[in-house]
């Protein structure tokens, strides 16, 4: 098993550009997040999807959208990327069970 | 919603010695507390948990406590090696919105070195 993969691993954009990070498991979890990560805040979670076709607002959702077409995949969108979405990006996933089994992350750097 | 401070942010310790993180947690309805080890250019990984029935847990050098009473828990690393040198983060799982998903909250995050 591959687990929770991410791509891509790091990418750069220009302020207004967009972009899709792709989040792929391989373990049949029903749940998935997308978390982003900055210095001294933790991690916080963007959207989340209890199951294919469903998807929700976590915390901080604003500028970001989500789909999960599939079960295995849940894909993030930055529409008009900002400055302020410069961050590192982790996609989890779990079962009914709580253990969050978490990807290698997305570095993402807006200019 | 569920509020969770962790300390301290930086943390060095001779190896051999212990180290000692401490998270305090708002909502006390939360039931379920993990530690996450987060290695430089990975992803955290859960490392041990504990659930609000129960007071201490350990595993092998890795131990955690909670304190219901005083909404607070800690991780115990004994014996340190330069290997658990990583970024560790506490969180708690509690009722986010009315429609009764439970989500994870964590916390700020401490970078512990072990200096051999």
């Amino acid at each position: 098993n591959a687990g929770v993969t991410q791509t891509p691993k790091f990418r750069v954009l220009k302020t207004g550009q967009s972009m899709t990070l792709l989040c792929a498991q391989d373990m049949n979890h029903e749940y998935m997040y997308w978390y982003r990560q900055d210095p001294g805040m933790g991690l916080r979670l963007i959207h989340y999807s209890v199951g294919e076709g469903t998807t929700a607002k976590g915390e901080v959702p604003d500028g970001y959208n989500v789909s999960r077409l599939k079960k295995q995949n849940f894909l993030l969108g930055l529409e008009s990327a900002a400055p302020s979405q410069t961050s590192v990006y982790f996609c989890a996933s779990r079962t009914s069970g709580d253990e969050q089994y978490f990807g290698p992350g997305t570095r993402l750097t807006v200019t | 919603g569920e509020n969770v401070e962790q300390h301290p942010s930086t943390l060095s310790v001779q190896e051999g010695d212990s180290a000692v993180i401490k998270c305090t947690y708002s909502d006390s309805a939360s039931n379920y507390f993990p530690w996450y080890k987060q290695e430089l250019g990975k992803g955290p990984q859960l490392i041990i948990d504990i659930r609000s029935n129960v007071g201490e847990k350990k595993d092998q050098r890795i131990a955690v406590t909670l304190n219901k009473t005083a909404k607070h828990f800690s991780l115990h690393i004994t014996e340190t090696q330069p290997e658990d040198s990583a970024v560790y983060f506490c969180a708690a799982k509690s009722y986010w919105n009315s429609g009764g998903y439970q989500k994870v909250t964590f916390g700020t995050g401490t970078k512990l070195q072990v200096i051999p």
